[in-house]
């Protein structure tokens, strides 16, 4: 059970466009879901909680304009990176968390290599 | 969001016990400890989590100390698979937004 899925895997654009990911919890509801973003040899860093039926909310500096996140359903957030530039290149982590009775548990997704040329 | 201190590195050998302390000196009466382990390019992988004294899994012991200040992640007879990075955190269920440290890297050697 606690499975996250993520697509695409990996994804490699050209500068200027735009790209989607999906992050889907897949044997629970999730009524929120976090992104992450994670550079080489380097931390995970928060970029943004999704809360289903209402609007993300981000964390200090990273913008909500390019970053943009719908959380349509119980199980499926989507996080459209506007204008991709090289520097948005990075490894994007989706997690979804799990609550109930005496455990509040964040699962992550298999991650998306976004690279941007 | 309760500040967490891990070692960045750990050796062992395969077959060992390795024992990975983190401090959360700072952690708050509604916050559990969670770990969570991570291959290069996968997403970090949930391992164990608890609120006070002990918890155990089939691949993993937390111990917890009174105080909670503290807790020790024990994964029994290491194997090569095993080299990554563990992540210890702490949050709650009002504050449920989990804040990576560096993690503690560690290898396992034949």
């Amino acid at each position: 059970g606690a499975v996250v899925s993520q697509h695409p895997s990996w994804v490699i654009c050209k500068s200027g466009t735009s790209v989607k990911i999906e992050c889907r919890s897949l044997d629970f509801q999730a009524t929120t879901m976090f992104w992450y973003r994670q550079f080489p040899k380097q931390s995970l860093m928060l970029m943004a909680t999704s809360n289903e039926g209402s609007k993300a909310t981000y964390e200090q500096g990273v913008e909500k304009d390019k970053f943009l996140i719908n959380h349509a359903s119980l199980t499926l957030s989507t996080l459209t990176v506007t204008s991709a530039h090289p520097e948005d290149s990075s490894f994007y982590i989706c997690s979804a968390r799990m609550s109930g009775g005496a455990t509040d548990t964040q699962y992550f997704g298999p991650g998306t290599r976004l690279t941007v040329l | 969001l309760a500040k967490t201190t891990q070692p960045i590195s750990m050796d062992s050998y395969e077959g060992q016990e390795v024992n990975i302390t983190c401090s959360h000196n700072n952690i708050a009466t509604n916050d559990y400890i969670t770990w969570y382990q991570q291959f290069p390019s996968q997403g970090p992988r949930f391992i164990i989590q608890g609120y006070k004294t002990k918890v155990t899994n089939e691949v993993a012991s937390l111990f917890i100390p009174a105080d909670r200040k503290s807790s020790t992640l024990s994964l029994p007879r290491v194997s090569l698979s095993d080299t990554a990075v563990y992540y210890c955190l702490v949050g709650g269920r009002n504050d449920y937004k989990l804040s990576f440290g560096a993690g503690t890297t560690v290898t396992v050697r034949a």
